[in-house]
C-alpha cells in the first residue's frame, strides 16, 4: 500500500548543481502535481500534469523543469540549484484533477538544502 | 497576494480549550478542502465542503463553508495533544486543474 512515493526524502546540493526528484503513485492516478512548501508559505504550485501526456505551470515554475513519464511516473528537475530553491517538496496525485472534490494524495515530501 | 488568507498564522493553547481557525477569500469557490499536516509528513485530507452553509463535522472538528462560498472556519472542541499539526485550506483554481493553498495555521496543544 505504497501510495505515493518520493526519492530523495534528503538532498544537500551546491549553487549550480543540477539534480532530479522522482516520485511515482500506484493507485492509477491520472493527474499529479509538485509543491514546494517554505515557512509561512503554505503550500505552492510549481507544476502539474492533468494527465499522461501533459504537464502545465504552477504559481512558481521559474528554475524548475518537470517530465511526466508515465502515467505512475512525475519527476522534477533543477537544472542549476540556487539557494533559492532550498525548501521541502512534495509530490501529490489525484484520480482526476477536472473533479474539484477530489482528494490530493501526498507523498512524504523532499527536504533540499542548497548551499 | 495570497488567494487564500488563513489565520491566525500560529496559534497555541493548552489541551481542552476550544479554537477556531479561518480561511478566507475574496474570490467565490465551487468547493474547499482542509488538510492536517504533521512533521515530515505530507498533508491529508479531513474534509470537503461544497455547499455554502454547509457544515461538515469529523468527530471533535467542525467545518464550516461560508454562505457566499468565499471562506470557511474549522473549529476543534477541546483540543487534544494529538491536534497539533499544520491546518492548510485549499481551493481548485477555475477549471484549471489547479489545486491552490493558503499559508496554513500552526496549531500546538500542549498537555
Amino acid at each position: 500500500n505504497a501510495g505515493v512515493t518520493q526519492t530523495p526524502k534528503f538532498q544537500v546540493l551546491k549553487t549550480g548543481q543540477s539534480m532530479t526528484l522522482q516520485c511515482a503513485q500506484d493507485m492509477n492516478h491520472n493527474s499529479m502535481y509538485w509543491y514546494r512548501q517554505d515557512p509561512g508559505m503554505g503550500l505552492r504550485l510549481i507544476y502539474y500534469s492533468a494527465s499522461e501526456g501533459t504537464t502545465d505551470k504552477g504559481e512558481v515554475p521559474n528554475g524548475y523543469n518537470v517530465s511526466r513519464l508515465n502515467k505512475r511516473e512525475f519527476s522534477l528537475r533543477l537544472e542549476s540549484a540556487a539557494p533559492s530553491q532550498t525548501s521541502v517538496y512534495f509530490c501529490a496525485s489525484r484520480k482526476d484533477s477536472t473533479l474539484a472534490n477530489e482528494k490530493l494524495f501526498f507523498g512524504s515530501g523532499t527536504q533540499l538544502s542548497v548551499l | 497576494t495570497q488567494l487564500l488568507e488563513q489565520s491566525p498564522q500560529f496559534l497555541s493553547i493548552q489541551e481542552g480549550e476550544n479554537l477556531t481557525v479561518y480561511c478566507n477569500s475574496s474570490s467565490v469557490f465551487s468547493s474547499l478542502q482542509w488538510y492536517r499536516q504533521e512533521p515530515g509528513e505530507g498533508p491529508v485530507l479531513l474534509v470537503t465542503v461544497v455547499t455554502g452553509g454547509e457544515v461538515k463535522k469529523l468527530k471533535r472538528l467542525t467545518f464550516q463553508f461560508g454562505d457566499a462560498r468565499k471562506d470557511s472556519s474549522l473549529h476543534i472542541t477541546a483540543a487534544q495533544t494529538g491536534d497539533t499539526g499544520l491546518y492548510l485550506c485549499a481551493v481548485p483554481s477555475s477549471n484549471t486543474g489547479k489545486l491552490i493553498f493558503g499559508q496554513g495555521t500552526t496549531l500546538q496543544v500542549k498537555p
